[in-house]
């Protein structure tokens, strides 16, 4: 039972354009999310994240929206550049659980590609 | 970035063998884990450690057996390495389980 999803596979942006990334959730106790982004042959590195007490998130080029009773998250790089090239993966917690929720659920990840 | 090593960082081995993978940090931070990445399920945690001596299974544990005896390191075992093991295993350190996990480079494994 996939608890965090992200339906997309892939993604293809024009540079300079805005880049949207989606991430659904089912576990309505999730109150922490995070976004990472990988580039091949490389750890994921930790990008942004956001409590469930907030909506958006704030970060250079990055913002990450919130909304909890979708139990959705986005992710906006504006504008987009070609480092941006990556896998991105959504991940969500539940920080209060006492029964092993606390850790991240990752979702499937998905590929972003900038074109020049 | 963090101070996150993984070694080996490429290896081919037969179905039936052991293998052991390390994790090394030099941020003494208390949480180190395990994940592997396969195409079409992200990253799933496979053990985690809170502490030396102290392990925890995660989603996909079996297969897999873990240690830490020191706090700067965590071996991931895998007792008779199967063709489903073949995976890019993570590992991640926090200071807190609630808090960011930072991630090591990975180790591309492949069992003929």
């Amino acid at each position: 039972d996939q608890q965090v999803k992200q339906n997309s596979p892939s993604l293809s942006v024009q540079e300079g354009r805005i880049s949207i990334l989606n991430c659904d959730y089912t576990n309505s106790m999730f109150d922490y999310f995070l976004w990472y982004k990988k580039y091949p042959a490389e750890g994921p590195t930790f990008l942004i994240s956001i409590s469930s007490i907030k909506d958006k998130n704030e970060d250079g080029r990055f913002t990450v929206f919130l909304n909890k009773s979708a139990k959705h998250l986005s992710l906006h790089i504006v504008p987009s550049q070609p480092g941006d090239s990556a896998v991105y993966f959504c991940a969500a917690s539940d920080r209060k659980s006492n029964f092993g929720n606390e850790k991240l659920t990752f979702g499937t990840g998905t590929r972003l590609t900038i074109i020049p | 970035d963090a101070g996150i090593t993984q070694s080996p960082r490429h290896k081919v081995t037969e179905t039936g063998t052991p293998v052991t993978l390390r994790c090394h940090q030099t941020e003494n931070h208390r949480y180190m884990y395990w994940y592997r990445q396969d195409p079409g399920h992200g990253l799933r945690l496979i053990h985690y450690s809170y502490g030396v001596k102290d392990t925890d299974k995660g989603e996909v544990s079996d297969g897999y057996s873990v240690s830490r005896s020191k706090t700067e390191d965590f071996l991931l075992t895998l007792e008779s390495a199967t063709s489903s093991q073949t995976s890019v295993y993570f590992c991640a350190i926090s200071r807190g389980l609630i808090e960011t996990q930072y991630f090591g480079p990975g180790t591309r494994l492949l069992v003929l």
